[in-house]
C-alpha cells in the first residue's frame, strides 16, 4: 500500500543551526512533492513544491531535495530561528494530481 | 485578501444531528477539497471537487457528503454524525486540478458526543 513517512519524533535544534527533515515514501510515483508548515490549531501553509525532474529547489532559507530513486525528500532550513518552530508536512500528489496525501508531519523546535 | 473561510470554527453536537460546515474561497479556484486531521493519522482527504457539479471521493469519504453548486462554495455535510467523526476539518482550494499548492482554511473543530 502507499505510504508516506516523516519522523514523528520532534526535532530540537539550536538557533542558527540547519534543520533537516526527512520524507520517505513507498508505492508512489508522484509528479511533484510539496512541503507545508502548520502552526498549532491552524491550517497548513504552502512552502515549496518540487517536481519529479528537479533535484533541488530553494526559497530564501529553505531548500528541498527530491530523489525519486531513493523515494525521499529532504527539507532544510538554514540559519534556523525560534519563529521556525512548527510542524512541517510533506505531501505527494496522486490520481493525476487530484488527490494529495500527507505525511504525519515532523515537529521542529528551535531553541534560542 | 485572498482566503479560504470556514464556518463554524468550533462545533459541539450530538450523535445523529445533521450538520453542515461551510467553506468559501474568493480566489476563483476551480479545485476545492476537504480534509480531516486526527492525532497520529495526519491529514486525510475526504472529498474533492474539480469544478462546479464535479465531486469525487478522497481516501475517507464514508459518513460525509459534499456539493458544489457554485464555484466559490464547497460545503461538507454530515447527515448523521457519529463520535468517530470528532476531528479537526480543513477546507482547501487551488487554481487548477493538476499541480500547484493548496490554500487551506483556518479549520473547524468538531466534537460529536
Amino acid at each position: 500500500s502507499q505510504k508516506i513517512e516523516q519522523n514523528s519524533e520532534a526535532l530540537n535544534i539550536q538557533e542558527g543551526k540547519t534543520a533537516t527533515l526527512t520524507c520517505n515514501y513507498t508505492n508512489y510515483s508522484p509528479a511533484y512533492l510539496q512541503w507545508y508548515r502548520q502552526d498549532p490549531g491552524r491550517g497548513p501553509v504552502f512552502l515549496l513544491l518540487i517536481r519529479e525532474n528537479e533535484k533541488e529547489k530553494r526559497k530564501e532559507r529553505l531548500k528541498v531535495t527530491f530523489d525519486t530513486t531513493l523515494k525521499q525528500s529532504l527539507f532544510h532550513i538554514t540559519a534556523s530561528q525560534p519563529a521556525d518552530s512548527a510542524t512541517y508536512l510533506c505531501a505527494l500528489d496522486h490520481n493525476a494530481g487530484n488527490m494529495l496525501t500527507f505525511g504525519g508531519g515532523t515537529r521542529l523546535m528551535v531553541k534560542p | 485578501e485572498a482566503q479560504v473561510t470556514q464556518n463554524p470554527r468550533y462545533l459541539i453536537t450530538v450523535t445523529g444531528k445533521k450538520l453542515t460546515v461551510t467553506c468559501s474561497q474568493n480566489m476563483n479556484h476551480e479545485y476545492m477539497s476537504w480534509y480531516r486531521q486526527d492525532p497520529g493519522l495526519g491529514l486525510r482527504q475526504i472529498y474533492y471537487s474539480m469544478n462546479v457539479e464535479v465531486t469525487d471521493k478522497g481516501d475517507v469519504p464514508e459518513g460525509y457528503k459534499v456539493s458544489r453548486k457554485e464555484k466559490r462554495n464547497f460545503p461538507l455535510i454530515l447527515e448523521s454524525p457519529s463520535p468517530n467523526q470528532t476531528s479537526l476539518y480543513f477546507c482547501a482550494s487551488k487554481g487548477r486540478s493538476y499541480s500547484y499548492e493548496q490554500y487551506f482554511g483556518p479549520g473547524t473543530r468538531l466534537t460529536v458526543t
